[in-house]
């Protein structure tokens, strides 16, 4: 069982779908992250979670609504989103109150059409 | 400015050689400091910590100066294994922000 899980890998959805994206933990962390890589960027941070809390949110427009029920799990759900939202997102962990590395899950490679 | 800016590449070093990244960053109170690599179309993975005093994991080097806040990551006898894109991390307070990373290609 790896230690940050994404689903699904991959996703293709129109600019009118409602989708949403799921990551797990298994690493007994408390901050979870939600990150976006596209094509020639840096990674860039969207939001912060830490003890459940939203801690950072990185200017990202409204189309993209995270949602943390627990430290174990987080979403991000999807809305009316631009064919320039496509990209691969990165959801990691980390211990949270340390400054200790972050683990990766594997991503979500989404596309919109 | 980025927050975290690396070395542009890419890099196309013959097998055996040594390679060296470097990484700035802009925010003074950053309090952790990482190698990630990352090979094509999988995610990050830590690579090894960088302490002020430097560490090292076999063949790899990393080194902190936080008086000129900048991070150094030197691949000796570089491997064919090593070609990947190599991302430095930079924290504070669980907001940790990556460099664009650098792209190593090692050739026979």
């Amino acid at each position: 069982e790896t230690g940050v899980t994404q689903t699904p890998r991959h996703l293709v959805m129109g600019m009118t779908n409602k989708k949403s994206l799921k990551c797990e933990q298994h690493l007994g962390h408390n901050a979870m992250y939600w990150y976006k890589q596209s094509a020639k960027k840096p990674l860039e941070l969207m939001f912060v979670y830490n003890f459940k809390e939203q801690t950072e949110n990185n200017s990202v427009p409204s189309r993209f609504s995270p949602e943390c029920p627990n430290s174990s799990h987080l979403f991000l759900h999807l809305h009316t989103l631009q064919p320039e939202d496509s990209a691969l997102y990165l959801c990691a962990s980390s211990h949270g109150r340390r400054n200790t590395e972050a683990f990766f899950g594997q991503g979500t490679r989404l596309t919109v059409v | 400015r980025k927050e975290v800016e690396q070395d542009p590449g890419p890099f196309n070093v013959p097998e055996g050689a040594t390679v060296a990244f470097n990484c700035t960053y802009s925010n003074s109170a950053s309090q952790s400091f990482f190698w990630y690599r990352q090979d094509c179309r999988k995610e990050p993975k830590l690579l090894m910590s960088v302490y002020s005093s430097g560490n090292e994991d076999g063949r790899f080097t990393a080194q902190l100066n936080r008086a000129s806040q900048y991070i150094s990551l030197l691949i000796r006898d570089s491997k064919l294994s090593d070609s990947a894109t190599y991302l430095c991390a930079v924290g504070a307070y669980n907001d940790m922000r990556f460099g664009a990373g650098t792209r190593l290609t090692v050739k026979p």
